[in-house]
């Protein structure tokens, strides 16, 4: 079955504490990203990747770094989390720019 | 940048009655227009999508227009159903663009 899996789905953690969400696909898509959905806000990027070792910044990238050192994973990691990244991120992919995208479950993250 | 305004952000119909929700856009550029379903609980879904060089796309009780010249598109529902209730978002991407802009979602409610 195509899908992308996001784990964990529900995490709490406190302010500072470094933290991994991971993002894989079994669709041997080119493109991935992550989105943080927020209340009155919609979806918004914070960062997306075009292919192995190539990512680049969204539109609210401030506080997250992301990795793509195989095609399948596309991690986000917060080395330093605040109360204001508490959300609910979504991570997607893609068959390339332009095209639909596949999201994850989601993971909502609380950051105390 | 892109800006996308969606409305309305609350729309409840009675089983049956058809639904329409509206989406404008700012860049003139932009030529990728897909809609996405969101469940309770789950992440978006593509339900369906057009291309700037396509008026009107249709896919059983799903149909979504596209006014170039207006800079608007819209989704339709048809003999909605309870199981159409969800969060739906449109959104918007430029041929050469990995970052699609998300309206900020419409509700719709689907009483039977």
């Amino acid at each position: 079955e195509a899908q992308v899996t996001q784990n964990p789905r529900y995490l709490i953690t406190v302010t500072g504490k470094k933290l991994t969400v991971t993002c894989s696909q079994n669709m041997n898509h080119e493109y991935m990203s992550w989105y943080r959905q927020d209340p009155g806000l919609g979806l918004r990027q914070i960062y997306y990747s075009m292919n192995v070792e190539v990512t680049d910044k969204g539109d609210v990238p401030e506080g997250y770094k992301v990795s793509r050192k195989e095609k399948r994973n596309f991690p986000l990691i917060l080395e330093s989390p605040s109360p204001n990244q508490t959300s609910l991120y979504f991570c997607a992919s893609s068959l390339n720019r332009g095209s639909a995208q596949y999201f994850g479950a989601g993971t909502r993250l609380s950051v105390l | 940048g892109e800006n996308v305004e969606q409305h309305p952000s609350t729309l409840s119909v009675q089983e049956g009655d058809s639904a329409v929700i509206k989406c404008t856009y700012s860049d003139s550029a932009s030529n990728y227009f897909p809609w996405y379903k969101q469940e309770l609980g789950k992440g978006p879904q593509l339900i369906i999508d057009i291309r700037s060089n396509v008026g009107e796309k249709k896919d059983q009780r799903i149909a979504v227009t596209l006014n170039k010249t207006a800079k608007h598109f819209s989704l339709h529902i048809t003999e909605t159903q309870p199981e159409d209730s969800a969060v739906y978002f449109c959104a918007a991407s430029r041929g050469g663009s990995y970052i699609p802009t998300f309206g900020r979602g419409t509700s719709l409610i689907v009483h039977p």
